[in-house]
């Protein structure tokens, strides 16, 4: 299918390194920050959110990290895998029902 | 829970004719998004629909319409398609309830339509 990554900051990382992924967002008022993946041919899949009370918070094998003070957040995958490929969309909320997202960001992982 | 669904998957029209897309959010979710993904403009907000109400709205012209039933199923429809309508057409639905509050959306698997 039509691939979703084009146009976009690429990061390529070998299989079992650690992957940064990083996202600015825009609006300080904003509360509440999720974290999307996207494999080429399907819709957007939740992987984490964060409130903004909080500066940290771990899933499995994620963890999101929320800096309010350069708005700015990240997405930290541990040992990346194959199947970790994908398109990464952060996105902000608050004040408004409909989130705002960002570009993305395409993670190619190597064997 | 079964996740939203989206149908058709994909969709060939030619210019000029029109399309209905349809949309079955989570169970008990009343909140329903349309979102159209190309290459170049990323994702982009069509409009939102929540108790059968359209709640919020991108910028897209007229040609661009949804509903909402009271099952919460929503449809969008683009009339007099142009070649530049050809994208991901995705859904997302939502809880949807606090006023001033961003609840969390889940996608569709999105309908690839295709303009000739």
């Amino acid at each position: 299918g039509e691939s979703v990554g084009l146009h976009l900051p690429t990061l390529s990382v070998q299989e079992g390194d650690n992957s940064i992924i990083n996202c600015a967002y825009s609006n300080s008022a904003s509360d509440y920050f999720i974290w999307y993946k996207q494999e080429s041919g399907k819709g957007p899949q939740f992987i984490i959110d964060i409130r903004s009370n909080m500066d940290k918070r771990q899933g499995q094998r994620v963890t999101v990290l929320l800096n309010k003070t350069v708005k700015h957040l990240s997405l930290q995958i541990a040992a990346t895998q194959p199947g970790d490929s994908a398109v990464y969309f952060c996105a902000e909320g608050g004040g408004s029902y409909i989130p705002t997202f960002g570009r993305g960001t395409s993670l190619i992982v190597h064997p | 829970k079964a996740g939203v669904t989206q149908t058709p998957r994909y969709l060939i029209k030619t210019r000029g004719q029109q399309v209905t897309l349809s949309c079955s959010p989570i169970s008990g979710h009343r909140s329903v998004s349309w979102y159209q993904q190309t290459p170049g403009q990323g994702l982009q907000f069509l409009f939102e629909y929540f108790s059968e109400t359209q709640r919020n709205k991108g910028n897209f012209p007229g040609r661009f319409s949804g509903r909402q039933f009271s099952n919460s199923r929503s449809e969008m429809n683009v009339s007099t398609l142009e070649l530049g309508d050809s994208a991901l057409y995705l859904c997302a639905s939502s809880l949807g309830g606090l006023a001033g509050s961003t609840d969390t959306q889940y996608f569709g698997p999105g309908t690839r339509l295709t303009v000739l």
